[in-house]
This record gives structure tokens, sequence and C-alpha cells, in this order.
């Protein structure tokens, strides 16, 4: 599976768009991009994921470069439950039999 | 939608004695579930991959004897701490593969004093 590079940290205002950039510069072809989200004692909690399309859900919205080497994960209007470590990952999908892959992620501060 | 249960969320125990933690799948078969460990502010590592009703394959530096997995079904597994010590507190952390994709438990607290 693609490495990910992502900012170990960022703060964001309450009630402001959080946008959590993500390098996958050696991203293949079919592999796509997954969001996860890790509040404090919890097991991650799936965000989105995407191929190439910009892709929208109820939670967050997910924007992928054209060459597919970065994406960015936007959350249009944070609040304090959004603090969390969210984790970029990239990987074949339908592939049940191969684990995920956490980096370190970026921990995202939503300040009041 | 998939969901995980996870039990127990947190567990007290004493060197030297045995922990099972619990994995199982609601709404969903599993054949294949995951393990993870998460030291404080570290994230998560696999320790092992459990397939239903074969044995698990453990990640290199973790003890196959030490941390015991049984798979036995398609909605269980199971993960049994043996003979714990202190350096064993740590997160715990299973996730199940099916038809729904991947969905993560809420995650086992185990503190050994």
């Amino acid at each position: 599976d693609a490495k990910t590079t992502q900012p170990p940290s960022m703060d964001c205002a309450e009630g402001r768009a959080a946008n959590l950039p993500c390098n996958h510069s050696t991203i293949s072809g079919n592999e796509y991009v997954y969001w996860y989200r890790q509040i404090h004692s919890q097991g991650p909690q799936y965000i989105i994921h995407g191929l190439k399309n910009n892709e929208t859900n109820e939670m967050a919205s997910l924007i992928i470069t054209e060459d597919r080497k970065s994406s960015t994960l936007i959350l249009p209007h944070a609040t304090l439950r959004d603090t969390a470590v969210y984790y970029c990952i990239v990987r074949v999908r339908d592939n049940y039999g191969q684990n995920f892959v956490f980096g370190p992620g970026t921990r995202l501060s939503v300040l009041p | 939608g998939a969901v995980v249960s996870q039990h127990p969320s947190w567990v007290i125990c004493k060197s030297g004695t045995s922990v099972k933690i619990e994995c199982r799948s609601l709404d969903f078969q599993a054949t294949t579930m995951f393990w993870y460990r998460q030291f404080p502010k570290q994230s998560l590592m696999l320790m092992a991959t459990s397939n239903e009703g074969s044995k698990a394959t453990y990640e290199q530096g973790v003890e196959k004897d030490k941390f015991l997995i049984n798979h036995a079904s398609l909605t269980l597994s199971t993960l049994t701490v043996t003979s714990a010590h202190p350096e064993d507190s740590s997160f715990y952390i299973c996730s199940a593969s099916g038809t729904y994709g991947y969905t993560f438990g809420s995650g086992t607290r185990l503190t050994v004093v």
C-alpha cells in the first residue's frame, strides 16, 4: 500500500472549515484514499473514501487532485467534537484479507 | 450499518493473570478480523490477523503464545493476553472485514497492575 504524509497537528476554530491535507505521491491506479478518525480512547471511525472523483457525505468532503498525488479532507463546520486524530490511508479497496496500515495521522484540535 | 462490538471496554488485572477480550460482528459475517495495539500517543500497530477456522497470523515481534487469538465463528474473535505484565498495558482494538468493508471496535483499555 502507498505511503501517506500528513501534518502532525492542526488547529481550527469552532464553526470554521477544517481542511486536512494528505500527500500520497506513490499511489497506484487501483488504490483508494480512505479517511478515518480516532477520538480519544475510542476505536477509529470511518469518515469517507474515494478513488479520483471528489466525494461528499454527511460527515465530510474529500477533494482529490487530478494527478491523485494528494487529497484534502474538509470538515465544513468543525465542532469541538471533531477534535481527534485523523488518518489518511491509501489502499486497494475490497482487499478484505489486508489490514489497514495507520501512520501517525494529524491531530486536529478544534478551539472554541 | 456494520457494527463491531468489543468487550470489555476496560479491564484492570493483576500481573500474571490472563485477560480475554471479545470482538463480535453484530450484523455481518467477518471472515477476517484484525487485532491492533495502541500505546499512548502512538498510532495503531497491527498485532495479528485472524481468519475464521484457521490459525492467526502474527506480526513480527508479537508473541503468539502470549497473545492467543481464537476465531471460531464468523461473528466472534477473541484475544487472550496470557500471564499479563505491566508492559502489556495498552489499548487493544479489533477490526472486522466483511461485505460492508472495514469496521473497528471501540477498543479495550487494559491496565496490568
